[in-house]
């Protein structure tokens, strides 16, 4: 596709239940990012992808987050047990995978869950 | 870790004049990367401009320039000959270079952001 593609754009739960948000790189990205933003906030880095492994899970705040990535394309960040705590906008980045600065990551519009 | 400030939460200014968005970082490693991203309220964050430490020259893209200072931690944003499309949250954000994240590429971590009004 054109650009990183998210969805569902907006998700509402309620507390106790498990989410799934999706995310689609760009065609041939070998490299994708999860972040989360909290309001008025800047973006948390949560984890990292290279290809089908996750490079960097440094971020992810507890074992109730969960990511992966089985053909290396597209990503699904699993949420179980939500808790309020978690309502936030949930942005993906994917870039070429490529060593250094030059390699930009380019990011979907988000999904944004909140947790009742 | 890394940290980025932002200390800037919101600045104005009016059309066709030109603003600085102030950033500084905390930082131990000598080689990284610095970029501004916009963030309108589709929400997608679009990169603005990016600057390598190792450079001394300062990065420019059409009307948006960065005033780097490396011995101060200090990589401030300038917009000229602002414009209405202008308005948006701008993040500052650092990335370790790949020698410090194990040769592979890193998370970038952002500042809390500015929000830039543009008054017409």
């Amino acid at each position: 596709g054109a650009g990183v593609s998210q969805t569902p754009s907006n998700k509402v739960t309620e507390k106790g239940k498990y989410v799934e948000l999706r995310c689609d790189p760009i065609s041939g990205h070998t490299a994708l990012y999860w972040y989360r933003q909290s309001l008025g906030q800047g973006p948390e880095f949560l984890i990292y992808f290279q290809g089908t492994g996750a490079a960097d899970d440094s971020g992810l705040p507890n074992d109730r987050f969960f990511a992966v990535r089985p053909e290396g394309s597209v990503s699904t960040l699993k949420i179980q047990r939500t808790e309020r705590g978690d309502s936030a906008v949930y942005l993906c980045a994917s870039s070429r995978g490529q060593r250094g600065g030059t390699d930009t990551q380019y990011f979907g519009p988000g999904t944004r869950l909140t947790v009742l | 870790a890394q940290t980025v400030t932002q200390s800037q939460p919101e600045m104005s200014v009016q059309e066709a004049e030109t603003v600085t968005l102030s950033c500084t970082y905390d930082t131990s490693e000598s080689d990284y990367y610095l970029f501004w991203y916009k963030q309108p309220p589709s929400r997608q964050m679009i990169l603005v401009i990016r600057q390598e430490a190792y450079k001394q020259q300062n990065a420019t893209e059409n009307r948006f320039s960065v005033n780097f200072q490396k011995a101060a931690k200090s990589f401030s944003l300038k917009i000229s000959d602002s414009q209405l499309g202008d308005a948006a949250m701008y993040f500052c954000a650092y990335r370790s270079a790949p020698l410090y994240s194990g040769g592979g590429a890193d998370g970038l971590t952002f500042g809390k952001g500015t929000h830039l009004i543009i008054q017409p």
